[in-house]
């Protein structure tokens, strides 16, 4: 069926590793994605997103990477904070830019000192 | 600033109640969404609309209607509350020809 997807429910690094957060979608037809960050009691906020027509695009910090031949969209955090510690999300987005986005069921992201 | 506000932010209420979460954004978005978040399920989609008069269901919309009768407005109402309508609600916007939602704090229902 349809579905977006993380690999791993959590994820524990050090400060000031790398951090690399998977998510794999199912729908082909699927043509733009998105990051959101959601800090304990608050709302989803973006991060980065892009398009089908882009494997790559990089933000302050962020990295997304998408492959399309596997259906793979990961997100890399340099040098990863302490205030990096949050639930992230992929989103996709089945229309067209501003219609109703797909959530997965989000990574827990636990950055330790 | 512009914002979007939910209320109440929190709520407790008794099965077969009817409840309304209201949302209320500043940007003059066309576009706005309700979704649930449960453990486990991550955000759920329940009703959107793109625009005064416009509403759509989501992926679990059964037990909630929504209604826009304005730009700035997207009540979320669950006719008879159930148990297993508790959970966070989240309330979002988005401009045209952009994927970047602005969503609200949350409502956290709870449904005894």
């Amino acid at each position: 069926g349809e579905s977006v997807g993380l690999h791993l429910p959590t994820l524990s690094v050090q400060e000031g590793d790398n951090s690399i957060i998977n998510c794999a979608y199912s729908n082909s037809a699927s043509d733009y994605f998105i990051w959101y960050k959601q800090e304990s009691g608050k709302g989803p906020q973006f991060i980065i997103d892009i398009r089908s027509n882009m494997d790559k695009r990089q933000g302050q910090r962020v990295t997304v990477l998408l492959n399309k031949t596997v259906k793979h969209l990961s997100l890399q955090i340099a040098a990863t904070q302490p205030g990096d510690s949050a639930v992230y999300f992929c989103a996709e987005n089945r229309g067209q830019a501003g219609t109703a986005l797909i959530f997965g069921k989000g990574t827990t992201l636990s950055v330790s000192s | 600033d512009a914002e979007i506000t939910q209320s109440p932010r929190h709520k407790i209420t008794e099965t077969g109640r009817q409840v309304t979460l209201a949302c209320h954004q500043t940007w003059n978005h066309n576009n706005m969404f309700w979704y649930r978040q449960d453990l486990g399920h991550g955000l759920r989609l329940i009703h959107y609309s793109y625009g005064v008069q416009d509403t759509n269901k989501g992926e679990v919309s059964d037990g909630y209607s929504v209604s826009r009768s304005n730009t700035e407005d997207l009540p979320l109402t669950l006719e008879s509350a159930a148990s297993s309508q508790t959970s966070v609600y989240f309330c979002a916007s988005s401009g045209q020809n952009t994927g970047e939602l602005f969503f609200g704090e949350g409502s956290r229902l709870t449904v005894l």
